[in-house]
């Protein structure tokens, strides 16, 4: 069965921190792999994408990810936290056929302390 | 401004009543989607309309009805909710077929309590 595990529920850092925020995902065939990011009372905002390629994806706000197929993870990292990035990530697994068959975690809230 | 405009931000209604909820995208893209977002759960996919045909329906209770009138408007019409159906519904919208298949672009959503 396709899924998606965040297992950090709410994750802490100091602003200028470094940041990574976990994701595993359990799928049947090649997955598309996305991380998503959604500010208090706003809808969620693509960050960046996996589709092929180079496993290691650059996204917005200076976020990237890397696919490591044998650990079935795509982990978000950030090498400088500012207080902007506070927010509820979601990585989500789908594939080729379309978003009508996207799975989403859970999803990490990011708290930001000056 | 993601390209996607939900009304209304908030709505509080009683188990009786009759509402809609409205999503326009302006990005031309040709699919649309409903999502329901609850507090320490996955999103939960509704409803899919793709060129504005209805292609899935994830076993939604039928007091939730969609309607697609054009690739650019979408509606939840609601009736006779029960107070579980308070959530975040999120409409999104893609364009399939292509590079950027499954990218989805959301609205703000619409905070939905029932009472």
């Amino acid at each position: 069965a396709q899924s998606v595990t965040q297992p950090d529920i709410h994750i802490t850092v100091s602003e200028g921190a470094s940041l990574e925020l976990r994701c595993n995902y359990s799928y049947g065939a090649t997955p598309y792999l996305f991380w998503y990011v959604q500010s208090p009372g706003q809808g969620l905002q693509l960050l960046l994408k996996y589709f092929s390629g180079d496993t290691l994806v650059q996204g917005i706000k200076g976020f990237e990810a890397e696919f490591k197929r044998s650990q079935s993870s795509f982990n978000l990292r950030k090498p400088s936290v500012h207080w902007s990035d506070a927010a509820e990530y979601f990585c989500a697994v789908g594939a080729i056929t379309g978003a009508n068959n996207l799975f989403f975690g859970t999803g990490t809230r990011l708290t930001v302390i000056p | 401004e993601t390209g996607v405009t939900q009304t209304p931000r908030h709505l509080v209604m009683g188990m009786t009543n009759k509402k809609s909820l409205k999503c326009e995208q302006h990005l031309g893209h040709n699919a649309m989607y409903w999502y329901k977002q609850s507090a320490k759960k996955p999103l939960e996919l509704m409803f899919v309309y793709n060129f504005k045909e209805q292609t899935e329906n994830n076993s939604v209770p039928s007091r939730f009805s969609p309607e697609c009138p054009n690739s650019s408007h979408l509606f939840l019409h609601l009736h006779t909710l029960q107070p579980e159906d308070s959530a975040l519904y999120l409409c999104a919208s893609s364009q399939e077929g292509g590079p950027n298949t499954g990218e989805l672009f959301f609205g703000e959503g619409s905070r939905l309590t029932v009472l």
